[in-house]
């Protein structure tokens, strides 16, 4: 059972397009984080999320942590070619190991 | 300018021999972790240490996989003997744990087995 369901799994849209990408679990988490991996390199924090509700902005970058902290979302406005990615979302198990989804992959066309 | 360095880049090797990787982390981090990606199963955590001790190594296939840290500036991560499936992105991490932990990738050992 994966802990971390993360969706949708790829998303392709246009430049200047809005999207969300979400990242959902069963559990309840103290804390989320979300990174951007690009291609040959590794995946890079861009935040974390502590407090239920919390909402957290990076440039065009929302990240929302869901009330009950079993949930969040990343939302990018007006999506550009450099936003291209893939987009994991982690959390911590027992003993303060990171276990990640499965990412969502997102292509922007230009 | 801190970071992960994971020596070599990528490896090509035959099934059967043996696979070492190696990995710098950050000075001061406390944690490491070793992770293994693919398409298919995403990023698989094999192992990691706190304060160089193994805390888990449970993702890990025990038969022909071993991790180290012979002391604070290197982790390795060994494969005897290697197998076609092992072919993957295997990417060391590191943290400091203060309550929460945050992961500082590498840039991750490409291997290839044939």
């Amino acid at each position: 059972t994966q802990l971390l369901e993360q969706s949708p799994q790829f998303l392709s849209i246009q430049e200047g397009e809005n999207l969300t990408v979400y990242c959902n679990s069963s559990s309840v988490f103290s804390s989320l984080q979300w990174y951007r991996q690009e291609p040959g390199e590794g995946p890079v924090l861009l935040v974390t999320v502590v407090t239920g509700g919390e909402v957290k902005k990076l440039k065009r970058l929302t990240f929302q942590f869901g009330d009950a902290r079993k949930d969040s979302s990343l939302h990018i406005t007006a999506a550009q070619p450099g936003d291209t990615g893939l987009y994991l979302c982690a959390c911590c198990a027992r003993d303060d190991k990171i276990i990640f989804g499965k990412g969502t992959r997102l292509h922007i066309l230009p | 300018d801190a970071r992960v360095t994971q020596t070599p880049r990528h490896k090509v090797t035959e099934m059967g021999q043996e696979v070492t990787m190696r990995c710098q982390p950050i000075l001061g981090h406390n944690t490491v972790f070793w992770y293994r990606q693919t398409m298919m199963q995403g990023l698989e955590l094999l192992a990691y240490f706190r304060n160089r001790a193994p805390l888990d190594d449970s993702g890990m296939p025990k038969d022909r996989f071993s991790a180290e840290m012979p002391d604070a500036t290197l982790a390795t991560l060994k494969i005897q003997p290697s197998e076609p499936r092992d072919s993957a992105v295997y990417f060391c991490a590191s943290g400091l744990v203060y309550g929460r932990t945050e992961a500082f990738f590498g840039q991750g050992t490409r291997l290839t087995v044939v």
